[in-house]
């Protein structure tokens, strides 16, 4: 299941079993949004980006689903693996009139269980 | 064939010293960045350069300071380290180009540097 609270928010599968983690944004002006996985002692990478023009995206065993009337993004992984296991990361990127940067959102850890 | 490398991995020092953290980018990219990750994982952005120049300062202590020697490098200098600077510090890059004063557009990703984590005693 998941938990939010002060601590970082985690999520416990089961091998084989499809994760969702989710993310809110804050700029409803933000047109490029990026999922990172960072591994124990590692910096995040790059595993799935998205532009405001779409509302869906697909990668290798990733989806992404954007939804900007709610301002909601959401990293599905099917068939989650003991390698998923990391922490994941939603960045949002403007293109003008504010924050550039790429900004990250809290992060969810993902625990994956053989 | 690192694409964005940082030194060193791990840093630990005495409150007062000054240090300094090292970055370098092969990617060819014109911006690059110091995030500074605190004990709960959150990332938040320190500075940002593009193309030497700096586009963002937020609000950190003036006991940081970065230094870009050319657009392949983002070094970031600590003078009086406190306690409260223990954190790991990532460097990235990225390609973005300017759309006006002060503002860019990113156009591909950040990459990450492998971190340094500093240590304050």
């Amino acid at each position: 299941g998941e938990s939010v609270g002060l601590h970082l928010p985690t999520l416990s599968v089961q091998e084989g079993d499809n994760s969702i983690i989710n993310c809110a944004y804050s700029n409803s002006a933000s047109d490029y949004f990026i999922w990172y996985k960072q591994e124990s002692g590692k910096g995040p990478q790059f595993i799935i980006d998205i532009r405001s023009n779409m509302d869906k995206r697909q990668g290798q065993r990733v989806t992404v689903l954007l939804n900007k009337t709610v301002k909601h993004l959401s990293l599905q992984i099917a068939a989650t693996q003991p390698g998923d296991s990391a922490v994941y990361f939603c960045a949002e990127n403007l293109s003008s009139g504010g924050s550039y940067i790429p900004t990250f959102g809290r992060g969810t850890s993902l625990i994956v269980h053989p | 064939d690192t694409a964005v490398s940082q030194t060193p991995k791990y840093l630990v020092t005495q409150m007062g010293n000054d240090k300094s953290i090292k970055c370098e980018q092969n990617l060819g990219h014109d911006t690059m960045y110091w995030y500074k990750q605190d004990s709960k994982k959150f990332l938040k952005i320190m500075f940002s350069y593009n193309n030497k120049e700096l586009i963002i300062n937020e609000t950190v202590p003036n006991r940081f300071s970065p230094k870009s020697p050319d657009k392949a490098h983002l070094n970031l200098h600590i003078n009086s380290l406190e306690l409260g600077d223990s954190a790991v510090y990532f460097c990235a890059s990225s390609q973005g180009r300017p759309v006006g004063r002060g503002l860019l557009l990113l156009k591909t990703e950040a990459f990450f540097g492998q971190g340094t984590r500093l240590t304050v005693v």
